[in-house]
């Protein structure tokens, strides 16, 4: 256990409304990673942190924003809903090695 | 670069018989190699990790992976598969040095189906 929690763990929204994402971890981890998975595609990174208001793009990064105003917490936003947004969301930390250790996910449905 | 492709999105096998999931990577640096399991309604829970020391990997549950250079692969294996080994499971890559190789390229996922 990594001390990675994610809220929520469910949401509903409808598409146009904003939705944040967050991630906390306990353990001082300096990268944390924002990911959905859908079937077919496995995980994608949307996008990381390599620290406080340090954050990069990853290869599904249209359509989101990130912030870390402080090391223990990574959100995610989505400006603006879209169905195709509708996924799980998964937040990770690094390790030395390459690990990542993975949240227990947030499954979003945007109707 | 990094990619990865599972062959088989996926897999049955019956109780007792050999698991054999397979990983082929392709990178542009010496990898590191990871699996990791998922199931039902959970997050992403590493099994074993390649990190250029020995070729033969052991991993929680039972599980192994060889890494072979030549054949750019990283299969995962058991030798009987029990019911509770149900789940996707997934197959990521990463350059080996810690500077620069931030990321992890994860490929496509294997669904594991064990027949009773």
């Amino acid at each position: 256990d990594a001390g990675i929690t994610q809220s929520p763990r469910h949401k509903v929204t409808e598409t146009g409304t904003p939705v944040t994402l967050r991630c906390h971890q306990t353990e001082n981890h300096r990268y944390m990673y924002w990911y959905r998975q859908d079937p077919g595609h496995g995980l994608r990174l949307i996008h990381y942190s390599y620290g406080v208001k340090d954050t990069d793009k990853g290869e599904v990064s249209d359509g989101y924003s990130v912030s870390r105003s402080k090391t223990e917490d990574f959100l995610l936003t989505l400006e603006s809903a879209t169905s195709s947004q509708t996924s799980v969301y998964f937040c990770a930390i690094r390790e030395r090695g390459n690990e990542q250790f993975f949240g227990p996910g947030t499954r979003l449905t945007v109707l | 670069a990094q990619s990865v492709t599972q062959l088989g999105s996926h897999v049955s096998v019956s109780e007792g018989a050999l698991v054999l999931l397979r990983c082929n990577y392709s990178s542009s640096v010496p990898p590191y190699l990871f699996w990791y399991v998922q199931y039902p309604n959970q997050g992403l829970q590493l099994l074993l990790k390649y990190t250029s020391a020995a070729t033969l990997v052991k991993g929680i549950n039972g599980f192994e992976a060889e890494f072979k250079k030549s054949e750019t692969s990283f299969h995962l294996t058991k030798p009987s598969a029990h019911m509770s080994d149900a789940a996707e499971y997934f197959c990521a890559v990463s350059g080996a040095l810690d500077f620069g190789n931030e990321k992890l390229t994860f490929g496509t996922g294997t669904r594991l189906t064990i027949i009773p």
